[in-house]
C-alpha cells in the first residue's frame, strides 16, 4: 500500500512557541491531504482538508490562524501550530488521498501520527 | 455521510473469530461501508470496504445485510496484535477521501 510519513513522531515544545508537523506521501502524489486531531481516549476529529496549491478548508470550530496549513507540493503538507498552549497537546494525524490510479477503497492513507506535548 | 453505531467495546479470545457489528440504518444507495482500525498510538489502517456484496481480503471479511442497514466485520482468527479500536465509516465513493470517525469499538483480544 501507499506510504504516508509524518515528522516528527513526537515533539515537546514550550508554551507560546510554534511547531511545524510535516506530512509526506512517499510513493504517490496526493492532491488532497487531511489533518486530524485526537485527544486521549477520544476518536479522531477532522481539522482541515488541505488541497495542493490552494487554501485549506477548515472544519467548524478550528481556528485557521492558529493551525496553519500549507500544501505546496503534491507530496508535502505541513501543519503549523502557532503560539502553542498546553491545551493544544494532542495526537495529530494526517492522511493523504491518491491523486490518480488509486484503489477506491484505499484512497486515504494515514501517517503514523505526531504526539505534541506543550509544556 | 450516514451515521454509524458501534458497541464501545468487545472482548475476543485469541485464535477465535472476532465479529464486530455496525449499524448504519440511514445509509443511502450509493454509500460504501469502510472499516479502519487504529492500534494504540498509531495512525488508522484501512481494513476493507464494501457496497452491498460480502467482501473478503487477507485481513478480514465484511458481511453486509441485504437491506444494507448493518454490517459485521469478521477477523477469522484473532491474534493479540488485532487489539485495536475498529471504526466503521459510511461514505460516498465520490467523496474526496475525507473520513468522519465515530467512537469505534475497542476490541481486546485476550490470551
Amino acid at each position: 500500500g501507499a506510504v504516508v510519513s509524518q515528522h516528527p513522531s513526537r515533539v515537546i515544545c514550550k508554551s507560546g512557541t510554534s511547531v511545524k508537523i510535516e506530512c509526506r506521501s512517499l510513493d504517490f502524489q496526493a492532491t488532497t491531504m487531511f489533518w486530524y486531531r485526537q485527544f486521549p481516549k477520544q476518536s479522531l476529529m477532522l481539522m482541515a482538508t488541505s488541497n495542493e496549491g490552494s487554501k485549506a478548508t477548515y472544519e467548524q470550530g478550528v481556528e485557521k490562524d492558529k493551525f496553519l496549513i500549507n500544501h505546496a507540493s503534491l507530496t508535502l503538507s505541513t501543519l503549523t501550530v502557532t503560539s502553542a498552549h498546553p491545551e493544544d497537546s494532542s495526537f495529530y494525524i494526517c492522511s493523504a488521498r491518491v491523486a490518480s490510479g488509486g484503489h477506491r477503497g484505499t484512497e486515504a492513507f494515514f501517517g503514523q501520527g505526531t504526539r505534541l506535548t506543550v509544556v | 455521510d450516514a451515521k454509524t453505531t458501534q458497541p464501545p467495546s468487545m472482548d475476543c479470545a485469541e485464535g477465535r473469530a472476532a465479529n464486530l457489528p455496525c449499524n448504519h440504518s440511514t445509509i443511502s444507495g450509493n454509500e460504501y461501508v469502510y472499516w479502519y482500525r487504529q492500534i494504540h498510538s498509531q495512525g488508522p489502517q484501512y481494513i476493507i470496504h464494501g457496497l452491498k456484496n460480502n467482501e473478503t481480503n487477507e485481513m478480514a471479511s465484511l458481511i453486509i445485510t441485504e437491506d444494507r442497514k448493518s454490517s459485521t466485520l469478521i477477523l477469522p482468527h484473532a491474534t493479540l496484535r488485532d487489539t485495536a479500536v475498529y471504526y466503521c465509516i459510511v461514505r460516498l465513493s465520490s467523496n474526496t477521501g475525507k473520513l468522519i470517525f465515530g467512537q469505534g469499538t475497542t476490541l481486546q483480544v485476550k490470551p
